[in-house]
């Protein structure tokens, strides 16, 4: 069984400056890894797919890296809708980490 | 595009079972595999299990083998998610979504309170 282990638990940071969050598998993944962004009170949205895809609609200051155990979700420069929770998940298992949170600093 | 709209809110004592339906527009239910999504107050997303139309077979975590239940209706293109014998830990949004995460269901509360 596949386990996702995110990092940072909480990303302390300012609009306009860049996150890196951080999504390591317990073993080698295929690109089925994806990124989800959930605000409170709201179902979670699919940013990213096949670990370096974007979704429909999703902007360009997101973006997914990585292969093998290690992805990482770059958001380039943090716009005020952006502080959220982030989940990354494996849809080969449907594994979920355990979430970051990038909150305003 | 996917639109997938949730049953609403449910109160339940412990033991009870609940009954969550997900209506599918925009495709046909056949075409797609329902994923069920649960998540506890505070908590993280957790995996419940998932419908296969091409041979109609379910899946379920291993967590919830033995309480949970997921059918579908396709003449109403609506999918069910049965769970049964339910305790307070079980107080969650339960989310439907499709098999890529793209497109989810607006979440039903269940509160399980004596």
């Amino acid at each position: 069984e596949i386990v996702l282990t995110q990092s940072p638990g909480t990303l302390s940071l300012s609009p306009g400056e860049r996150a890196t969050l951080s999504c390591r598998a317990s073993e080698t993944v295929t690109s089925s890894l994806g990124w989800l962004q959930q605000k409170p009170g709201q179902a979670p949205r699919l940013l990213i797919y096949g670990a370096s895809n974007r979704a429909t609609g999703v902007p360009a200051r997101f973006r997914g890296s990585g292969s093998g155990t290690d992805f990482t979700l770059t958001i380039t420069s943090l716009e005020p809708e952006d502080f959220a929770v982030y989940y990354c998940h494996h849809r080969g298992n449907w594994a979920f980490g355990g979430g970051t949170k990038v909150e305003i600093k | 595009q996917v639109h997938l709209v949730q049953s609403g809110a449910e109160v339940k004592k412990p033991g009870a079972s609940v009954k969550v339906s997900c209506k599918v527009s925009g495709r046909s239910l056949t075409e797609l595999s329902i994923h069920w999504v649960r998540q506890a107050p505070g908590k993280g997303l957790e995996w419940m299990g998932s419908f296969d139309p091409e041979d109609g077979e379910t899946f379920y975590a291993q967590k919830f083998q033995d309480r949970v239940a997921l059918t579908e209706d396709t003449s109403t293109d609506t999918a069910y998610m049965e769970l049964t014998r339910l305790r307070s830990d079980d107080t969650a949004v339960y989310y439907c979504t499709t098999e890529i995460a793209a497109d989810w269901g607006q979440g039903t509360l269940v509160t399980v309170s004596s």
